[in-house]
């Protein structure tokens, strides 16, 4: 199985704020990787997928780039609705995995 | 917009069979794949399998021998079946649209529990 491996594992940041999260797999995976948000109590919801595609419907302040093995999202002036925790997915080979994810926490 | 309605038993006995059902309204079953996705409380996300509308099925490998994944495109629906169950199967099943990889459109999820 590809391993996918998030960092940081948890982030604390302050509304406004612009911030990346991390994710590298345990091989080339191109760019076959999509990003989800969940919130507690709810079911993740698709960010970007093909490493750099926003799904329909997400604001733009959410970018995904990178190729091969490291990926980032990056989430720009940080509000509150976007504290939550996000994942990784790679979808090169089977089965699919996820990384640990990444609990974004206020400052 | 599609939306995804999964159902089924939320307390299960160990060694007996898991099954659920995910009702798909607002759009067709054809085109897509159909997936099964779990997440164990306080713990990550588990890609169990998917389903294409036409039949074909992939499996989680460590899952494969327990599991089964069926669809009825009469009903609009897709089901899944976990056989002998234990503790460890404890977590919330989630249905999602799945389309090259992405899981689009997940359903709200529903916590199944393996307890005697």
């Amino acid at each position: 199985d590809i391993q996918m491996t998030q960092s940081p594992s948890s982030l604390s940041a302050s509304v406004g704020d612009r911030v990346t999260i991390t994710c590298r797999a345990s091989q080339d995976i191109y760019n076959y990787l999509v990003w989800y948000q969940q919130k507690p109590g709810k079911a993740p919801k698709s960010l970007i997928y093909a490493a750099s595609s926003l799904q329909s419907g997400v604001p733009s302040k959410f970018s995904g780039s990178g190729s091969g093995t490291d990926f980032t999202l990056t989430i720009s002036s940080l509000q509150p609705e976007d504290f939550a925790t996000y994942y990784c997915q790679q979808y090169n080979s089977y089965p699919y995995t996820f990384g640990q994810g990444t609990k974004l926490e206020i400052k | 917009q599609v939306q995804l309605q999964e159902s089924g038993p939320g307390l299960v006995k160990p060694s007996e069979t898991l099954s659920l059902t995910c009702a798909v309204s607002g759009g067709s079953l054809s085109g897509y794949f159909w997936s099964w996705i779990r997440q164990a409380p306080g713990r990550g996300l588990e890609w169990i399998g998917y389903i294409y509308y036409a039949g074909s099925t992939d499996y989680n490998p460590s899952l494969e021998s327990r599991l089964t994944i069926s669809v009825d495109t009469s009903k609009n629906q897709f089901s899944l079946k976990l056989r002998s169950v234990t503790a460890a199967d404890t977590a919330v099943y989630y249905c999602a649209r799945t389309y090259g990889g992405n899981m689009q459109f997940w359903g709200q999820g529903t916590l199944v529990t393996v307890s005697s």
